[in-house]
């Protein structure tokens, strides 16, 4: 019954290294989305996509970029991995009229813990 | 921008009631979420409130006022399972406007965390 899977649970990446973290959903959501989540400061977007080939900035993209070339599939790519990027992130995907006043519910996947040396 | 508080820790007795307080403050409401995430995993969603009252789902009830910005999670006959982080976050409306002759994609909401209520059940 897996819904949205992230490629790796844990990575141990050096600094300067390129890191790829991948998220596949298999529900048919046009929206995607990847959080990092730090103690105290909750969870906070990095990047979505409401359609594929489609990307927007969330509140914290720096240092980040993502791809969607399939429905199904949402990447976030850090270009040059930095210690202050060692986090949880949480990929996460949702359906627009999900609810009744049309707001959407996340699914999110297991969570990729980087640590970033 | 969007500021979403709510208590850092609680500590309630196994079978006892314990209420989490949230509030926010934005522009662009459009629903209050409660999301469980029990350690090392996944959040999952429990409840939504786009309108202003009480919603109950068994031993879970949230509530909204609107005008006061707040929400709150309240659990009841708590479980030892129960004991985990709970997330109040806001749904931010969000439209892609592809211009007049395409018009105006309504996409739904992002949603913005508060930092989580970590609840601890005590025997």
């Amino acid at each position: 019954d897996v819904k949205v899977t992230q490629s790796s649970r844990y990575l141990v990446k050096r600094t300067g290294e390129k890191v790829f973290l991948e998220c596949v959903q298999d529900m048919d959501h046009e929206n995607m989305f990847w959080y990092r989540q730090d103690p105290g400061l909750g969870l906070r977007l990095i990047y979505f996509s409401y359609d594929v080939k489609m990307k927007e900035k969330g509140d914290i993209p720096e240092g980040y970029s993502v791809s969607r070339e399939k429905k199904e599939r949402f990447s976030l790519i850090l270009e040059s991995a930095s210690t202050n990027q060692t986090s949880m992130y949480l990929c996460a995907s949702s359906s627009p009229g999900q609810t009744g006043s049309g707001a959407n519910v996340l699914t999110f996947g297991a969570g990729s813990r980087l640590t970033v040396l | 921008g969007q500021n979403i508080d709510q208590p850092t820790e609680m500590t309630a007795t196994e079978g006892a009631i314990v209420q989490i307080n949230c509030t926010y403050q934005t522009s662009g409401f459009n629903g209050l979420f409660w999301y469980q995430q029990h350690a090392g995993e996944a959040p999952t969603f429990l409840s939504y409130n786009v309108l202003d009252g009480l919603e109950e789902k068994g031993r879970f009830s949230s509530f909204l006022s609107r005008s006061k910005g707040y929400s709150y999670l309240l659990l009841k006959e708590l479980q030892m399972k129960d004991s985990a982080s709970y997330l109040c976050a806001e749904g931010n409306d969000y439209k892609l406007s592809f211009g007049a002759s395409r018009g105006i994609k309504a996409a739904g909401n992002k949603l913005t965390f508060g930092g989580g209520t970590r609840v601890l059940v005590k025997p």
